[in-house]
């Protein structure tokens, strides 16, 4: 089982629907990232949290230290929001490295 | 400002050949990140410098690999002898600084070099 695990792992939405993407995780956790992936490859952070809700723009991420759980939500969704969304930790005990989810690839058709 | 520059942008190589893949990151970024993602896959930690502390060289997959940072600021990941599963893409990320106690800080990444052993 791996440390971090993300659902769905496929996510295909109607352009202007909410979306929420998963993400549970196994162990002690400093940090917890929510990164995206576009075609081609670039990969761009979109928020670092360890703890409560963060905002910005119409994406929200809210984590839950006590259940290890975190989500990633996008409001009034858009073709350009296709991507890979990636899930990762900054473990207690392993400092600066991240482990990775292995991703959510989301298609908002229009 | 400039962003995090890897190059180059794509290496075919032959199998048993030795391959360095360069990045360049954030001007005044201490801490610098290697990651590995195979087709398919999802991303796998490297390698991670942090000013002149030791590189934390633990998820590196053989002593084939290695790397370094020479002056605190450009990186070369090194990859001898060259197998077939190597081939992925190699992502470089830095940030301002690593771990501080309970600190950490986003990380900025790289555009990767997508590396093909035949």
């Amino acid at each position: 089982k791996n440390e971090v695990e993300q659902s769905p792992q496929n996510l295909t939405a109607q352009e202007g629907e909410f979306i929420t993407i998963n993400c549970s995780y196994s162990v002690g956790i400093s940090a917890l990232h929510w990164l995206q992936q576009h075609p081609g490859g670039g990969i761009v952070s979109l928020f670092m949290l360890s703890s409560g809700k963060k905002k910005h723009g119409r994406l929200i991420a809210t984590i839950n230290i006590q259940e290890k759980h975190s989500s990633l939500h996008i409001t009034a969704s858009h073709p350009r929001d296709s991507a890979v969304y990636i899930c990762a930790v900054n473990g207690e005990t392993s400092g600066s490295r991240l482990t990775f989810g292995e991703g959510t690839q989301l298609t908002v058709n229009p | 400002g400039a962003g995090v520059s890897q190059s180059p942008s794509n290496k075919v190589t032959e199998k048993g050949k030795d391959v360095e893949l360069r990045c360049d990151p954030i001007s005044g970024h201490t801490a610098l990140y290697w990651y590995r993602q195979s087709l398919g896959q999802g991303l796998e930690f490297l390698i991670y410098f942090q000013g002149n502390s030791a590189p934390d060289k633990s998820g590196l997959p053989s002593d084939r690999f290695s790397a370094e940072r020479t002056g605190g600021s450009v990186s070369t990941l090194t990859i001898q002898r060259t197998q077939q599963e190597d081939s992925a893409v190699y992502l470089c990320a830095s940030s301002r600084k690593g771990s501080t106690g309970s600190s950490y800080n986003e990380q900025f990444f790289g555009p990767g070099t997508r590396l093909t052993v035949l």
